[in-house]
């Protein structure tokens, strides 16, 4: 079946202005996070969600990163008035419903480039 | 969140040796134990999960030591196409994300 999908895979942006990325899981998969990978690090957590329910936004830089799941299906992490330090692969993961101590392998999309010029 | 660390490499090794990587964590709380191959430019893909028994996948073997909090992978004879990097993974206290390491680059010659 189809896997993770997220649009756009590049964008590039100046500095101020509000970016939205779009993360479509796999089918079925009731959580969905969100992770930032800087160049030559492994990626680093912001954001989960369980159906629709934001779970844990503790890895969310500041406040001008937010993520929403409205129909617990498709997400989009927002990041307004960019900034250059924001330049990085977003990616996004899927899982079957994930709780309790133990974590269900989490299948990634391809990511999206963010450029902030 | 705590850490997890891994040698960066790169480990360069001819077809056919064998490889080990490892890898420390600190988090005593975490639960559920990975290793992630990412390819250039690609995106993570689980290799295998890690499990306190120890397990083996083909050419493979991942071993777990949770009182010395450690974690390996085992890789018997390297073929060019193994070439990618390693990445340690394990969940953080809350069970919910998962931590990674800087992950370990490898690199097969023929």
């Amino acid at each position: 079946g189809a896997g993770v999908s997220q649009s756009p895979r590049y964008k590039v942006t100046k500095r101020g202005q509000d970016v939205a990325l779009r993360c479509d899981p796999i089918s079925g998969h009731v959580s969905l996070y969100w992770y930032r990978q800087a160049l030559g690090q492994g990626p680093e957590f912001l954001t989960y969600f369980n159906y629709e329910a934001q779970q844990d936004k503790s890895g969310l830089p500041n406040d001008r990163f937010s993520a929403e799941r409205p129909e617990g299906s498709i997400s989009t992490l927002t990041i307004q008035r960019t900034e250059q330090r924001d330049s990085a692969m977003y990616r996004c993961a899927s899982s079957t419903l994930t709780s309790g101590e133990y974590t269900d392998t989490q299948y990634f999309g391809p990511g999206t480039r963010l450029t902030v010029l | 969140r705590k850490e997890v660390e891994q040698d960066p490499g790169p480990f360069n090794v001819p077809e056919g040796a064998t490889v080990a990587f490892n890898c420390t964590y600190s988090n005593s709380a975490s639960q559920s134990f990975f290793w992630y191959r990412q390819d250039c430019r690609k995106e993570p893909k689980l290799l295998m999960s890690v499990y306190s028994s120890g397990n083996e996948d083909g050419r493979f073997t991942a071993q777990l030591n949770r009182a010395s909090q450690y974690i390996s992978l085992l890789i018997r004879d390297s073929k060019l196409s193994d070439s990618a990097t390693y990445l340690c993974v394990v969940n953080d206290q809350a069970g919910t994300a998962l931590i990674f390491g800087k992950g370990t680059t490898l690199s097969v010659s023929s």
